[in-house]
């Protein structure tokens, strides 16, 4: 299974919008509906921000949208922070019933 | 609150196997599935495979068969992820994570996440 593919790198000013794109497969991201999005600030675990493509657990700020398009999941920051500085990662449940990973994407907020 | 501790840093020598253990709080497991995901210094993260521990059943990443054997111990709320036959990329953070969801609905996302245990592989 090749991992998702992510952009390495976005920016944004303080209080502008970015988008996140995860490009998948029919396979992965195009199966099932199971996109999800990780945040990671530097030295510290993983945290969910978006499940089943659109979905937020409680205590995420509804900042952080997804959606999805065919074989692409995306998420979108609106309203940039400073705390949202950090690496995302998308994954997906899979049709071989395991799950895959993105690449990742460094967010620097100028 | 959920969370999951588990076991020390480990250094080993190549060609060894390494044992990581995570333990939940009361009742973290029953109905979930448990995930090991591993990341390399300054690398993305890695799925490995998941654990049923109701039923013990397993699925692994064709990467990790034949190497990697994850298994529960229910009466004291512990998963292990064993990996063999060790090699030098190895060496990572590895982190027991539990799939979210709602009664019977499975979110197909990690919720919570264990500290992460680092192995070195070196000679």
């Amino acid at each position: 299974q090749s991992a998702l593919t992510q952009p390495p790198s976005v920016s944004g000013s303080l209080g502008q919008s970015v988008t996140i794109s995860c490009t998948g497969t029919s396979s992965d991201v195009g199966y099932h509906n199971r996109a999800s999005w990780y945040q990671q600030p530097p030295g510290t675990a993983p945290k969910l921000m978006i499940y089943e493509v659109r979905n937020r657990p409680s205590g995420v700020p509804d900042r952080f949208s997804g959606s999805q398009s065919g074989n692409t999941a995306s998420l979108t920051i609106s309203g940039l922070q400073a705390e949202d500085e950090a690496d995302y990662y998308c994954s997906s449940f899979t049709t071989t019933g395991l799950y895959v990973f993105g690449t990742g994407t460094k967010v620097t907020v100028l | 609150q959920v969370q999951l501790v588990q076991s020390e840093a480990e250094v080993k020598k190549p060609g060894a196997s390494v044992k990581v253990s995570c333990k939940g709080s009361e009742n973290t497991f029953s109905g979930y599935y448990m995930h090991w995901v591993r990341q390399a210094p300054g690398q993305g993260l890695e799925y490995m495979g998941w654990i049923y521990p109701d039923s013990g059943g397993t699925k692994y990443v064709q990467k990790f068969q034949g190497r990697v054997t994850v298994t529960r111990d229910t009466s004291i709320t512990t998963v292990y992820m064993e990996l063999s036959s060790l090699r030098s990329d190895d060496t990572a953070l590895y982190y027991c994570v539990r799939e979210g969801k709602i009664g019977l609905a499975y979110w197909g996302a990690f919720d919570i996440w264990g500290q992460g245990t680092m192995v070195t592989v070196s000679s």
